[in-house]
């Protein structure tokens, strides 16, 4: 059965840490793996990622995929209140989208 | 730009009670789906549709209609509501085809079925 698994579920952590968010994954017909973020309501997107090794960066958060070993990391520097969310891993298959549960990052000033 | 748009915000049921959950897109995009929401599950892919006529089954499709007669909109119909079915709905929607699998979401509608 495919799936999509996240780790750690929670984190808690204070201002000014790194943190790494993993994602593995076990999907047929994968297309892309990405990276949303979710404050309150709807999920915005962080990051797509298609090719091994290539590390996408956006400020203090980066990512980078494994295909060969089926998983993905999140990055995120220095971190910030405004960081604190429940980051969400997704795989694209041909025509739908599996998710993970989550990772529910709590940065504390 | 209003991207998607959802409606209701929030919802009450009573069990066996009907109702359309609405959505719609002005971004000219073939691709949209219906997702529910729970604590500690992820998004969960309900019905999604590649175009107009189109529409398939998800990963949790039962007690659940969609049709969609135009590209703009994606209607999801509770027949019969259950209290299983109290979760957070998502519609989301993306261009069909090239390579961007990005999804834009809607701001979500919070059903509660009493």
């Amino acid at each position: 059965e495919d799936k999509v698994v996240q780790s750690p579920l929670s984190l808690v952590v204070h201002e000014g840490d790194t943190v790494t968010l993993n994602c593995s994954y076990e999907v047929t017909n994968f297309r892309s793996l990405l990276w949303y973020k979710q404050e309150k309501k709807a999920p915005t997107f962080l990051f797509m990622l298609t090719s091994s090794g290539i590390e996408k960066k956006s400020g203090r958060l980066s990512s980078i995929l494994d295909k060969k070993e089926l998983f993905s990391i999140l990055n995120i520097t220095a971190t910030q209140t405004g960081d604190s969310a429940v980051y969400l891993c997704a795989v694209a298959r041909n025509n739908d989208m599996r998710f993970g549960a989550g990772t529910r990052l709590t940065v504390k000033p | 730009n209003a991207g998607v748009t959802q409606t209701p915000k929030f919802q009450v049921l009573k069990t066996g009670q009907s109702m359309t959950l609405q959505c719609a897109q002005d971004m000219n995009h073939e691709y949209m789906s219906w997702y529910r929401q729970d604590p500690g599950m992820g998004l969960r892919l309900i019905h999604y549709s590649v175009g107009a006529g189109i529409t398939d089954q998800g990963e949790v499709p039962n007690g659940y209609n969609v049709s969609r007669s135009t590209t703009e909109d994606f209607p999801l119909r509770l027949l019969s509501a259950a209290p299983s079915q109290t979760s957070v709905y998502f519609c989301a929607s993306r261009a069909q085809g090239g390579l961007s699998e990005k999804l834009f979401f809607g701001s979500g509608t919070q059903l509660s079925v009493l």
